[in-house]
């Protein structure tokens, strides 16, 4: 697609469920980056992706939060048993290059997560 | 670790003003700075970056330029539009960061006819 693509866009989930984030990004890029945006603040680093290639996740809040991205495109991040302080915007960015590369992030919309 | 501080929102310009941004920045490496905009209803969009100190970036009319000795990235444009209101986020990344994005708060900007 033309650009980074984000789903559903909005989720609303009970306390104690599960939910699943997709994240499709540009096609051809190597890296791939989930960040979660609380309401009034800036995005906070969770987890990236070379490839296929988990090579950082020291972002994630807790072992509640798992990402994957098993043939190097999409990506999805689950979050087991949500809980209220999960609510914020998930946000996924892609850029064509790999480690070291200052390139520009493109990001998506966003998936916006209320747990009630 | 790194970090990024800008200045607290929401600022209110009229048309035509000229705008500061103030972003501060704690790096332990050599970063790279950039500033993201985020319109209303819209994904987070590069603005402008700086890979090295002294660098300018600019875009749209907005510059901003990598200042070493005061560890700063401050962003300004001399006359400012309505379509210029949205949330700006100043950001780094370095090699101690894995090159992931460190961002500030963000700064909303409104700009009134």
């Amino acid at each position: 697609g033309a650009g980074v693509s984000q789903s559903p866009r909005y989720k609303v989930a009970k306390r104690g469920q599960d939910v699943a984030l997709r994240c499709d990004p540009i096609s051809g890029h190597v890296s791939l980056f989930w960040y979660q945006q609380a309401l009034g603040q800036g995005p906070e680093f969770l987890t990236y992706f070379q490839n296929e290639a988990q090579l950082d996740k020291s972002g994630l809040p807790s072992d509640r939060f798992f990402a994957e991205r098993p043939e190097g495109s999409v990506s999805t991040l689950k979050i087991q048993r949500t809980q209220q302080e999960d609510s914020a915007v998930y946000l996924c960015a892609s850029s064509r290059g790999g480690l070291a590369n200052t390139g520009e992030l493109f990001f998506g919309e966003g998936s916006r997560l209320t747990v009630l | 670790g790194n970090s990024v501080t800008q200045m607290e929102g929401p600022v209110t310009l009229s048309e035509e003003a000229f705008l500061t941004i103030n972003c501060t920045y704690t790096a332990t490496g050599y970063p790279s700075l950039f500033w993201y905009v985020q319109y209303p209803g819209e994904g987070l969009q590069l603005l402008l970056k700086a890979t090295k100190a002294d660098d300018k970036g600019s875009n749209k009319g907005f510059e901003a330029t990598y200042r070493k000795e005061t560890t700063s990235f401050h962003l300004e444009k001399g006359s400012v539009q309505v379509s210029d209101s949205a949330v700006y986020f100043c950001a780094l990344s370095d090699r101690n960061s894995g090159y992931a994005l460190n961002f500030g708060k963000g700064t909303s900007l409104l700009v009134t006819p």
